[in-house]
């Protein structure tokens, strides 16, 4: 059971742009939510995360909007840079229950100079 | 920090062989994770240990796949035998109280 559904699979971008990945989940119990940037041959790291009672965090050129009634979530990348080309995941995690992480299928992120 | 340790980067075997991914995790991170990632997919997770010991193994394979986590440090997932549908990159990722995870690079296997 895919348990949170990210669209789309890949998004073409010219520099200077957004970029906007959408999440959804089944699962109430989920109670942190983070995004994860991965780059070819390296493992996925931690990029931006937010908390249910929260429905916008920004930190940078990065924002997740957060609709708890909806179960949706969504990374946007402003000002988008080639050096932001990559993977990125959204995940899940029931922070009680050993903070283990469901990922999202992934989407592969092109900036065009 | 060092981050966390992976190896070999690469392995390509044959199906049926046998083959074994350790991990060295940031020093004084009690949780361990192993985790499966298929081309073009999200990582999954095969095992969790808190310290030596298995929190969570539900979604590991255990007629193929087995792991370990000696003296609650460097930890091993071994495949027995291996089948084309193992072909992945294998994650290792570390944490601890109050703090994210951190990936390790990854093995990639390629099983033919």
């Amino acid at each position: 059971q895919q348990q949170v559904k990210q669209s789309p699979q890949s998004l073409i971008v010219q520099k200077g742009g957004i970029s906007i990945i959408n999440c959804a989940y089944e699962n109430t119990a989920f109670d942190y939510f983070p995004w994860y940037q991965q780059f070819p041959g390296k493992g996925p790291a931690l990029l931006i995360a937010i908390r249910p009672d929260v429905s916008e965090k920004k930190e940078g050129r990065f924002t997740i909007s957060f609709n708890k009634s909806a179960k949706q979530f969504s990374l946007h990348i402003m000002d988008s840079q080639p050096g932001d080309s990559a993977t990125y995941f959204c995940a899940a995690e029931i922070k009680a229950a050993g903070n283990k992480l469901t990922f999202g299928g992934g989407t592969r992120v092109l900036v065009k100079p | 920090e060092a981050g966390v340790a992976q190896s070999p980067r690469y392995k390509i075997i044959e199906k049926r062989q046998s083959v074994a991914f350790w991990c060295n995790p940031i020093s004084g991170h009690a949780t361990l994770y192993w985790y499966q990632q298929i081309l073009g997919q999200g990582p999954k997770l095969l095992i969790q240990f808190q310290n030596n010991g298995v929190v969570d193994d539900s979604q590991l394979p255990k007629d193929r796949f087995s792991a370990e986590r000696l003296k609650g440090v460097d930890s091993t997932l071994k495949i027995q035998p291996a089948k084309l549908e193992d072909s992945a990159v294998y994650l290792c990722a570390s944490s601890s109280e109050g703090r994210g995870y951190t990936f390790g690079s990854g093995t990639r296997l390629t099983v033919v």
